[in-house]
């Protein structure tokens, strides 16, 4: 069955405005999760979406926000974009109960200058 | 808070060598367990994971590990290491009460060295 496909695959986006990520899940899995992955911070939880209702929160600012379509594929936002919001941003697609596998997506470098 | 802790940013093994990379996590109760590696440029996969039940679980590419309640460790294990496990590699916990969120540790770089 085909992995998690996120898109774009890599961006480069200028200070100040704001991009959108998409993942798309494995079908009939319920749960995506993202995760900002920096060479300083290391892998950061984001937030989870589960059944189109946001389940869980990182500690990021409200720059960061998300969505899930009935069809439980997802997007992030960012907006305002900052130097330090370059990244690889990881989507992970699970079947839903907590502590369930967790599938990665490739992830999608994004590059603010 | 929850943490993860892996001591070792970067570890050489001989081709062939055991291996073993040691993660200890913060929390008070027992959480979900993973090993995950991470090739450059590339997503995660799942090499193996603890829910409960037996403490020694086994994995894909002939990884082990084993978790042990007392010490709040989950290492890793490999007793013969390939060039192709040249990758980094990171453990990860989760709870029953946050969903699918993951904590992760900082990796583990393995270089094997031929």
């Amino acid at each position: 069955k085909a992995g998690v496909t996120q898109t774009p695959r890599y961006l480069i986006k200028t200070r100040g405005q704001q991009v959108t990520l998409s993942c798309s899940p494995i079908s009939g899995h319920r749960s995506v999760s993202w995760y900002q992955q920096t060479p300083g911070q290391g892998l950061q939880f984001l937030f989870e979406y589960f059944s189109e209702t946001q389940r869980n929160k990182g500690n990021f600012p409200g720059r960061f926000s998300g969505r899930q379509f009935s069809n439980s594929r997802s997007e992030m936002n960012v907006s305002t974009l900052e130097l330090g919001d370059s990244a690889l941003y990881l989507c992970a697609s699970s079947f839903g109960p907590p502590g369930a596998e967790a599938f990665f997506g490739q992830g999608t470098r994004l590059t603010v200058v | 808070a929850q943490s993860v802790t892996q001591p070792d940013i970067h570890i050489t093994v001989s081709e062939g060598a055991s291996l073993e990379l040691r993660c200890n996590y913060s929390y008070g109760a027992t959480p979900y367990l993973f090993w995950y590696v991470q090739s450059p440029g590339q997503g995660l996969q799942l090499l193996l994971k603890y829910f409960s039940g037996d403490t020694l679980v086994q994995g894909i590419k002939g990884f082990e590990a084993e978790f042990k309640r007392s010490q709040s460790s989950f290492n890793l294990r490999k007793p013969s290491v390939h060039w192709s496990d040249a990758a980094e590699y990171f453990c990860a916990v989760g709870f029953m009460e946050y969903g699918n969120k993951l904590v992760f540790g900082a990796g583990t770089i393995l270089r094997v060295k031929s």
